[in-house]
């Protein structure tokens, strides 16, 4: 079976700090995978997608960027961390071809 | 406009009563309908979809479409408080990313 790892679970940072987070997904290969943002009150915003190694797609401008440097492997990063950056991070995979996504427990960010 | 758009809620209603989550879109490219339920601080969870119109079931939910009126249902039978999440309708247009455009996600509240 498939399974999607986030981490770290919680993390409160200050203005300006940097960011890694990271995800992975186990029992699957070539999966599309997916960072998604979740602010208070709202849906889900797409910030990044990825159909394999070294391919990002960006959907949204901001000072968020994303790798994918293994198969299996998501990393959300930011070199200067904003207020508004705060949010509950979601990492999300589907098979090629698939219309079913799955997501990963989550990570929460509060920028301080 | 929004492309998708939720009643946020909450909706609170007695256990075992008939429950109707509802959405509307804007683009009538989307082809497949995703319905995500999400416990408080927990990644969403893919509970059914449908693909075009009609109705899906699956044990105590249905999911109805009708494009012609681009509007989105989740219907639940005898509610059960573990019931008690938010509820996001998830549209996508397909294509090899399928990607998915979230409505904002209603709160339901079933009391026991």
């Amino acid at each position: 079976s498939q399974t999607i790892h986030q981490w770290p679970a919680t993390l409160v940072q200050p203005v300006g700090s940097p960011l890694s987070l990271e995800c992975t997904v186990e029992g699957t290969s070539n999966p599309n995978l997916y960072w998604y943002r979740q602010a208070a009150g709202r849906g889900l915003q797409l910030l990044f997608y990825s159909v394999g190694i070294g391919q990002i797609s960006s959907e949204v401008p901001q000072n968020l960027s994303a790798s994918r440097p293994q198969d299996r492997q998501f990393i959300l990063s930011s070199k200067k961390l904003l207020l508004s950056d705060s949010g509950f991070y979601l990492c999300a995979w589907s098979r090629q071809g698939s219309y079913e996504q799955y997501f990963g427990p989550g990570t929460r960010l509060t920028v301080t | 406009q929004k492309e998708v758009e939720q009643d946020p809620g909450p909706l609170s209603v007695p256990e075992g009563a008939i429950v109707s989550l509802n959405c509307t879109y804007s683009n009538s490219a989307f082809q497949y309908f995703m319905w995500y339920r999400q416990y408080s601080r927990k990644g969403p969870e893919l509970l059914m979809y449908t693909y075009s119109s009609g109705n899906k079931e699956d044990g105590r939910f249905t999911a109805q479409v009708d494009k012609s009126s681009k509007y989105i249902s989740l219907f639940i039978r005898d509610s059960q408080p573990s019931d008690s999440a938010t509820y996001l309708c998830a549209p996508g247009k397909g294509g090899a990313t399928n990607k998915l455009i979230f409505g904002t996600g209603t709160l339901l509240a079933v009391q026991p």
